[in-house]
Order: C-alpha cells, then structure tokens, then sequence
C-alpha cells in the first residue's frame, strides 16, 4: 500500500525538550510538507521541501527545524524555542508537478508535560 | 493575514438535507481550489477541486460552485448522511507560489 505513515502517533514533550516527529512516504512524491492544526485556525504550513537536500520555511517556521537526506524522508524537530508546541502536526506529499494535490499522513499529536 | 475566509466554523443538518460551506478569497493569482474531508484522528484528503474556468463541479452528491467574479466558493453535500460528519477544509493554489492556503475548516455534523 503507497501512502504516507507518521509516527508516533502521539508523543510528549517536556519542557526545554526537543522532540522529532517521523514522517515518510513511498509514493515517490518529490515534493513535501509540514503543516500544524490548532482548533479553528485550519492548517499553517510549517516547512515545505520541493526536492531532496532542500527545504524553504513555510508561514510559522519559527522554533522548528526540518531535514532532507532521503525522497522518502522529511523529519520534523519541535525546539525548545517553540514556545506553545501543543497541536496536531501533519505530514503531505505531492508530486512536484501536482503540488496543488496533497496526500496527508494520519498526524502526530504533540502535547506539553 | 487570511487569504481565504470559510464558515461556518461548524453546522449541524438533518439526515437527507443539504449542507452548504463557503469559502472567499483575495488573491487573483489563485487558480485551483480544492475541498478537503478530515475525519477525527485523521489527515485530511482531497474530496473534490474546480478550476476558475469552469462555475460548477459535481462528483455525486457533493457539488462546488465558484463564482469567480466574487470570489467565492462553496461546497454542497446532498443528501447529507451521518457517515458525512467530519471537518471540511476549502483550500486555493497558486501556481506561482506552489502552495496551499488552506481555509479554517467547518465542523459538519449530521444527524441521524
């Protein structure tokens, strides 16, 4: 089955801690993305990478930090410099010539300690 | 800054009624909008999506109309079914851009 799997599913964070969330795909997408979900306020793109060994900051990059080393891969550290880490972080992919079509992964919920 | 507004933030409807969720934007350069369907503990995932050269989109019982003229865009669900209770998300594309920009989301339920 092709599709995106984030894990853990739900995860903890103590203060001053930096976590990572897992993100990885075996759609052969290029391109792909972080998005946050707080309730009401929809999805906010964290950081986006179009090819592999490059990523650009989305609307809400502060206190997080992405890498690239494989296609398949696009890790996700919550810093201790983000200050209200507490939401449903989600995963996409799209080819590169379809980045207006988005396949998500089923989410990682961080929560405070 | 919000390029595109939606609401309801939530709707309850009857079993075998309609269900209307609109969404508005600003920017001209948006030239693909899609309608994505999320389910509790879920990613969302792509529903439906119009052009801005057409007025109207139907893929059985959910319908899009667009009114490029206002800027605006809705979703309709007829026939509404329990099974359709879930968070909908508007979203509009800019091709220069190559990103997403997603509405706040409607919280729909329906009863049974």
């Amino acid at each position: 089955d092709g599709g995106i799997t984030q894990s853990p599913k739900y995860l903890f964070r103590k203060e001053g801690q930096n976590v990572t969330l897992s993100c990885e795909q075996n759609l052969n997408h290029d391109a792909m993305y972080w998005y946050r979900q707080d309730p009401g306020q929809g999805l906010r793109l964290i950081y986006y990478s179009q090819i592999v060994n490059d990523f650009q900051k989305g609307d809400i990059a502060e206190g997080y930090s992405v890498s690239r080393e494989k296609k398949e891969s696009f890790p996700l550290t919550v810093t201790s410099a983000q200050k209200n880490p507490t939401a449903f972080y989600l995963c996409a992919s799209s080819r590169r010539a379809e980045n207006e079509k988005l396949f998500f992964g089923s989410g990682t919920q961080l929560s405070v300690l | 800054q919000q390029q595109v507004k939606q609401s309801p933030q939530s709707l309850i409807v009857q079993k075998g009624g309609i269900s209307i969720i609109n969404c508005a934007y600003e920017n001209t350069a948006f030239d693909y909008f899609p309608w994505y369907q999320q389910f509790p503990g879920k990613g969302p995932a792509l529903l439906i999506a119009i052009r801005p050269d057409v007025s109207e989109k139907k893929e059985g019982r959910f319908t899009i109309s667009f009114n490029k003229s206002a800027k605006q865009f809705s979703l309709h669900i007829m026939d509404s079914q329990p099974g359709d209770s879930a968070t909908y998300f508007c979203a509009a594309f800019s091709g220069s851009a190559r990103q997403l920009t997603f509405g706040s989301g409607t919280q729909l339920t329906v009863l049974p």
